[in-house]
Order: C-alpha cells, then sequence, then structure tokens
C-alpha cells in the first residue's frame, strides 16, 4: 500500500513552453501532498506544500506565478512549470502524507531545451 | 527551526563490512527522524523512521538506526553492505504530523567496493 505515482516519468519541452507533472496517490487518499525539487548530486529542496481544495504554501524564494500547484482532489495534485527556461531544468520529486508518513513518487525528470 | 547535518557527503566501505551514517538534527521541538534512500534516478524509498518508543529502529534491507536524544543524533547502520546497496541516503525530520514539512539533509553516497 501507500504507492504515490508521478507522470510523466521524463519530459523534455523547448524553452518558453508549459510542462504540466502530475501527482496521484495510488491507494490512498491525501488531504497533503509535498513538491521538492532536487538538483544534481544535492538534497531535496521543498518548493511548496498543497493542500486539497486550498491554495498551496509556497517556501520563501519559490515563484508561485511560475510554478503553478493545484490539488483538485484527495488523490492528486499537479505541478505546472509555465514558460519553462533551461535553469528550471530539474528532477522534481512529490510525496503524499498519509498516517505519520509521507510517501514519495518516483520523481520526474524535466529538461528544457 | 529544523535542520540536519549530514557530516559525510561520500562514504566508500568494502562489500560485506560494515558501515555508519552519520546524521545529526536540530530542533527546538520534538521530531519525527527519518532516513530514505535513493537509487540513481529514482524517488525516494523509506529506510525506517522513529516516532516514539524505542531507540532503536529496525528498517528494511538490513539497516537499523538508533535515536539519541542528548547527541541529537540518528545514525544509520548495517552490519554488513551489499553492492546493491550503493544509493544515495538522506536523513530527515518533521514535525509530528505527516502534513509537517520534511527537512532532508545533504545527503550521504554510499560506495560499496568488491
Amino acid at each position: 500500500g501507500a504507492v504515490v505515482s508521478q507522470h510523466p516519468s521524463r519530459v523534455i519541452c523547448k524553452s518558453g513552453t508549459s510542462v504540466k507533472i502530475e501527482c496521484r496517490s495510488l491507494d490512498f487518499q491525501a488531504t497533503t501532498m509535498f513538491w521538492y525539487r532536487q538538483f544534481p548530486k544535492k538534497s531535496l529542496m521543498l518548493m511548496a506544500t498543497s493542500n486539497e481544495g486550498s491554495k498551496a504554501t509556497y517556501e520563501q524564494g519559490v515563484e508561485k506565478d511560475k510554478f503553478l500547484i493545484n490539488h483538485a482532489s484527495l488523490t492528486l495534485s499537479t505541478l505546472t512549470v509555465t514558460s519553462a527556461h533551461p535553469e528550471d531544468s530539474s528532477f522534481y520529486i512529490c510525496s503524499a502524507a498519509w498516517g505519520e508518513t509521507q510517501y514519495f513518487g518516483p520523481g520526474t525528470r524535466l529538461l528544457v531545451l | 527551526a529544523q535542520s540536519v547535518t549530514q557530516l559525510d557527503s561520500q562514504v566508500p566501505v568494502f562489500e560485506e563490512a560494515p558501515v555508519e551514517l552519520r546524521c545529526n538534527y536540530s530542533s527546538s521541538v520534538s521530531v519525527y527522524l527519518f532516513w530514505y534512500v535513493q537509487y540513481p534516478n529514482q524517488g525516494l524509498q523509506l529506510l525506517l523512521k522513529y516516532l516514539s518508543g524505542s531507540t532503536l529502529v529496525k528498517g528494511i534491507n538490513g539497516f537499523e538506526a538508533e535515536f539519541n536524544k542528548s547527541q541529537t543524533s540518528f545514525h544509520l547502520r548495517k552490519p554488513s553492505v551489499h553492492i546493491s546497496d550503493t544509493a544515495e541516503y538522506f536523513c530527515a525530520v518533521s514535525g509530528f504530523s505527516s502534513a509537517s514539512k520534511i527537512i532532508f539533509g545533504s545527503g550521504t553516497r554510499l560506495s560499496i567496493r568488491p
């Protein structure tokens, strides 16, 4: 149990386009989901906390207009990188809270050309 | 505010040797403690967690960790490592709820030599 999926697993896009990443809790409902960003050989940095039915809470320094988060249901949160640029290339990982633990998705590798 | 320090960025060990990955944390309140493992190009997998109770926590893949409140440490150990344990290991802390933020350490790369 407690499986979290992400789609797509990897995406390549042109600079200036928008990319949507989905995070789903497959066998449980998650009121709260989290989005992280991981640079090569670095740790995970929390970008935002996504709460079902309300606005996401962004960490300091994260542009809310660039990284749009929607948590429309108890099993789905989406992260949209708007007007992506090469510096947005990274590994994006989501997690979903259930019980006393967060369960992590497999990650989405974004490459912006 | 909470923080996590992983003192070793890389730990090379020989196969079947014991290993300890160090983790120290700082927090003004009680916390939950976690160790996660990340294999190349994959997400994070929970190895073990300390919520309360016994300070020695056993996890998957033969790993265990000991919570030491006085030293604010949560070191990860395995008595005999395998090649398949080669990965990045992250220590993390959070508040008393799965809806709390998780603060990650910088990670320790464990490389196993045959």
